[in-house]
């Protein structure tokens, strides 16, 4: 258990409505990531984050944004969103050290935008 | 963005029977890690690996961190039902904390 928890786990909203999806994590680790999974695509990064206040964006990062003011929690907004951002989210946090980049996922919000 | 090409995209086999999957890349790649993600939760590692050549055991599975580091191999020994799920493989590429994934094999097993 990597102690990762995501909230809401499940929701539903209109588009063009903003929302934000919290990851928190209880072990201080430095490395937290925001991705999306849809079928036939695996999962793709959206924003990951190095430190507190330190973020970057991923490959699919248009139409969200990110903010981490506390090393345990990292939050994900669709500043307005789209049926196309229906998908399952998944925080990620990496217990980078050394040589480990080993990532450990949370339980996932299912989000679907109507 | 890189690509991972991982294969099968699913499997249908019978109980006992052995699998293989993998995952290549036209890419250089310095860690190579597999997942297994079971119906609504999130993946969870079963096995990392960090070095070409490298041959890592966790139970019934194998894998193997390919001799030109672009390439992973993830074998699954005597299937059981609950090997069911669908497997990622992910690779770092040689610079950053960033992973890249392959699109998944679903796996199923006949009892």
């Amino acid at each position: 258990d990597a102690g990762i928890t995501q909230s809401p786990r499940h929701k539903v909203t209109e588009t063009g409505t903003p929302v934000t999806l919290r990851c928190h994590q209880t072990e201080n680790h430095r490395y937290m990531y925001w991705y999306r999974q849809d079928p036939g695509h695996g999962l793709r990064l959206i924003h990951y984050s190095y430190g507190v206040k330190d973020t970057d964006k991923g490959e699919v990062s248009d139409g969200y944004s990110v903010s981490r003011s506390k090393t345990e929690d990292f939050l994900l907004t669709l500043e307005s969103a789209t049926s196309s951002q229906t998908s399952v989210y998944f925080c990620a946090i990496s217990k980078t050290s050394g040589s480990s980049y080993e990532q450990y996922f949370g339980p996932g919000t299912r989000l679907t935008v109507t | 963005g890189q690509q991972l090409n991982q294969s099968p995209q699913s499997m249908f086999i019978q109980e006992g029977e052995d699998v293989s999957m993998n995952c290549t890349s036209s890419s250089i790649f310095n860690t190579w890690l597999w997942y297994k993600q079971d119906p609504g939760e999130g993946p969870v590692l079963l096995i990392a690996l960090y070095k070409a050549g490298e041959l890592t055991s966790n139970g019934r599975l194998t894998a193997q961190f390919g001799i030109t580091r672009k390439d992973s191999f993830l074998n699954i020994s005597a299937s059981i039902p609950s090997d069911v799920g669908i497997y990622f493989c992910a690779g770092r590429l040689e610079y950053g904390n960033k992973l890249v994934f392959g699109a998944g094999t679903i796996l199923r097993v006949k009892s």
